[in-house]
C-alpha cells in the first residue's frame, strides 16, 4: 500500500497568517490526492480534491497543489474557523484509499 | 442537501457481533458507490470497505476481510455493515461516506456521515 506522510504534526499559526502544509506518497499517486478538514467531534470534510480542485462550497482561501509525490495544501489569511486536523488522502491506487496521519493547525 | 445519518453503534464484548445502518437523502443513492471509513479514538482514518451502486463490486481492507460485510438495499437508501468475530482493535468512530464514483468506487470520499462509536470491550 502507499504510505502518506503528513508534515509538520502540529503548525500554530496566528489569526490572519497563512499555513502551508505537506504530504508527501512513497510512490506516484499522479494527481489523484484529497485534502480534508476535521474539526473536533465532527466529521472529515472534503477540502480539495485532484489535488488543486476546490470542493463545493471551499472557501478561496484554501489552495491545493502538486502532483507525483509531492503535495501542499495553503491555508491563506487564517480563520478562526480554519483551525482543525487536515489529512491528505490519495486514490490513485484503490483500494485501499490511504490517509496520512494529520497535521493539527493549532493557534499561536 | 446530502445527508448521511449511521445507526446502530454500541458496545460490544470481543467476539460479538453488530450491524450498522446508513440512511442516506438528497442525492440519488442507487447511482453512487458507497464506503465506510473508521477512526480510532484520537487516531488517524482508515478506510474499512465499499460497495459499488449494484452491489456487484465490494472492497474490504485486509483487517476486516473475513469478519466484516457490506452490503445496500437501494430500495431503502440505506447501506450497512455486518461486523462479526469483533476484536478491541475494531473500537472506532465509523463514518458512511459517499464516494464520487457511480458504476465503480474510486475512493474520493466527497460527503460523510456524523459517524457512529463501536466499542469493543470486555
Amino acid at each position: 500500500d502507499i504510505v502518506m506522510t503528513q508534515s509538520p504534526a502540529t503548525l500554530s499559526v496566528s489569526p490572519g497568517e497563512s499555513a502551508t502544509l505537506s504530504c508527501r506518497a512513497s510512490q506516484s499517486v499522479h494527481s489523484n490526492l484529497a485534502w480534508f478538514q476535521q474539526k473536533p467531534g465532527q466529521a472529515p470534510r472534503l477540502l480539495i480534491h485532484a489535488s488543486s480542485t476546490r470542493a463545493t462550497g471551499v472557501p478561496a482561501r484554501f489552495s491545493g497543489s502538486g502532483s507525483g509525490t509531492e503535495f501542499t495544501l495553503t491555508i491563506s489569511s487564517l480563520q478562526s474557523e480554519d483551525f482543525a486536523v487536515y489529512y491528505c488522502q490519495q486514490y490513485n491506487n484503490w483500494p485501499p484509499g490511504t490517509f496520512g496521519q494529520g497535521t493539527k493547525v493549532e493557534i499561536k | 442537501e446530502v445527508q448521511l445519518v449511521e445507526s446502530g453503534g454500541g458496545l460490544v464484548k470481543p467476539g460479538g457481533s453488530l450491524r450498522l445502518s446508513c440512511e442516506a437523502s438528497g442525492f440519488s443513492f442507487s447511482r453512487y458507490s458507497m464506503n465506510w471509513v473508521r477512526q480510532a479514538p484520537g487516531r488517524g482514518l482508515e478506510w474499512v470497505s465499499s460497495i459499488n451502486h449494484s452491489g456487484s463490486y465490494i472492497f474490504y481492507a485486509d483487517s476486516v476481510k473475513g469478519r466484516f460485510t457490506i452490503s445496500r438495499d437501494n430500495a431503502k437508501n440505506s447501506l450497512y455493515l455486518e461486523m462479526n468475530s469483533l476484536r478491541a482493535e475494531d473500537t472506532a468512530i465509523y463514518y458512511c461516506v459517499r464516494d464520487n464514483g457511480l458504476e465503480y468506487a474510486y475512493g474520493l470520499f466527497d460527503y460523510w456521515g456524523q459517524g457512529n462509536l463501536v466499542t469493543v470491550s470486555s
